[in-house]
């Protein structure tokens, strides 16, 4: 199947520092991709539809100055925390959606974000 | 509104088959049925999805009912590597225009008993 990476898998940052998540389609290219986040013992929560060469399309309630993304090829989309708090703390993950024939949607590890 | 109906737990015996079941009784025309899984701490899987016609490929069979108001998937030789939360997604798929996008509901947490 196809692959998607994503990184970093793990990191741990101060209260209103920023942090910037990679998420990478290694094999295909994908002009969607898509913002989870997940909290324990929840199911994802779509955050944000990511199109290549556009503005990402926010779900309601996700602030879009706190949640950059930023789709600038068709492999690569960043999802950056400005100023994370506390709060932010949660599962992020990725996916990116491969052709229009299968229409499958191919998830990243995910990356747990801890903010102190 | 939840689309899909799923039990929330089920237990299987390693070796044997494994029916997760799935109610879409709202289901309309140009929705695919979808099925992904999450093993702890690590992002979904795809499995497989179909329409209307039963569905097989290497890890797992889709049975959709006739009337396509309920679908089972079907993990023919389950292992312990099997344990995880599976999700049924109703989705519509628009070639060309891009996809309605996947809401993950509560899902199945399948448990593999050694």
């Amino acid at each position: 199947g196809a692959v998607v990476s994503q990184h970093p898998s793990r990191v741990i940052c101060k209260s209103g520092t920023s942090v910037k998540i990679e998420c990478r389609s290694l094999d295909f290219q994908a002009t969607t991709m898509f913002w989870y986040r997940q909290f324990p013992k929840q199911s994802l929560m779509l955050m944000a539809t990511s199109n290549e060469g556009s503005k990402a399309t926010y779900e309601q309630g996700v602030e879009k100055d706190k949640f950059l993304i930023n789709h600038a090829s068709l492999t690569l989309s960043t999802l950056t925390v400005t100023s994370a708090h506390p709060e932010d703390s949660s599962f992020y993950i990725c996916s990116a959606e491969r052709g229009l024939a299968k229409n499958i949607q191919y998830f990243g590890a995910g990356t747990r974000l801890s903010v102190l | 509104d939840a689309k899909t109906t799923q039990p929330p737990s089920m237990d299987c015996a390693e070796g044997r088959a494994a029916n997760l079941p799935c109610n879409h009784s709202t289901i309309s025309g140009n929705e695919y049925v979808y099925w992904y899984r999450q093993i702890h701490s690590q992002g979904p899987q795809y499995i497989i999805h179909g329409l209307k016609n039963n569905e097989t490929n290497e890890m797992a069979s889709l049975i959709i009912t006739e009337d396509r108001k309920s679908s089972t998937l079907i993990l023919p030789h389950a292992t312990l590597r099997d344990t995880a939360v599976y999700y049924c997604i109703v989705r519509v798929v628009i070639r060309d225009f891009g996809n309605e996008k996947l809401t993950f509901g509560t899902g199945t947490r399948l448990t593999i008993i050694p």
